[in-house]
């Protein structure tokens, strides 16, 4: 099956700072990528995410690049703010219609004022 | 705009005992999807369900079931509960139509096993 690694488990930059947080995918046939953020208690919330036909995607301050050569995918925060401050989670499936999702382990972001 | 609905939000069962957790999809969704969350990890694929009919199954003990009912609700079935079993459960739903693969998740139920 599929395996998601994600880096680092702990991100801490400073408020307007960029943050990059990278994620590895093991399953080739793999065509779909979220990004999701979460906070303490709350659900996931998706906040981009890019699919294998697409190699940069970008939403105001978030963007997604995918490198499906070496199966690898990461998500840059430019200007960073306090609300920022979360645990950010990638993820991976085949992208079909009810395919579940793998997740990676998490980065928790922290923004300092 | 309409979101995933959860019930219950909070669920507290003793060990052996079963539970049953009710997700309502998004209008128009047909797709659900059921995960597991325990504490500080990420979550977990159980199994998921398009038009009534069991789609793909990820790491779902025997001891739980589910199923989609015609107006797309899911309920997810818990029998012989174990402390390991408390989690946050989360119901995700997404539309078949489009490229599919967005899921949009519910505010989960918070199961305790004592």
């Amino acid at each position: 099956g599929e395996n998601v690694e994600q880096h680092p488990s702990t991100l801490s930059v400073q408020e307007g700072d960029s943050a990059v947080i990278k994620c590895t995918y093991s399953d080739s046939a793999s065509n779909y990528f979220p990004w999701y953020k979460q906070e303490l208690g709350k659900r996931p919330q998706l906040i981009i995410d890019i699919r294998s036909n697409v190699g940069e995607k970008k939403d105001q301050r978030i963007a997604v690049t995918l490198n499906k050569t070496a199966k690898h995918f990461s998500l840059h925060i430019t200007e960073t703010q306090p609300e920022d401050s979360a645990v950010y989670f990638c993820a991976a499936s085949l992208g079909g219609g009810a395919d579940g999702l793998t997740f990676g382990k998490g980065t928790h972001l922290i923004i300092q004022p | 705009a309409a979101g995933v609905i959860q019930s219950p939000r909070h669920l507290i069962k003793e060990k052996r005992e079963t539970a049953t957790l009710k997700c309502y999809p998004i209008p128009r969704h047909d797709t659900v999807y059921w995960y597991q969350q325990g504490p500080g990890q990420d979550p977990q694929f159980l199994i998921s369900f398009y038009e009534k009919m069991q789609s793909d199954k990820g790491s779902i003990p025997d001891r739980f079931s589910a199923q989609q009912f015609s107006d797309y609700h899911s309920e997810l079935n818990m029998s012989s509960l174990e402390l390991g079993d408390s989690a946050l459960y989360f119901c995700a739903s997404s539309p078949r139509t489009g490229l599919g693969g967005e899921q949009f998740f519910g505010p989960g139920t918070r199961l305790t096993v004592l």
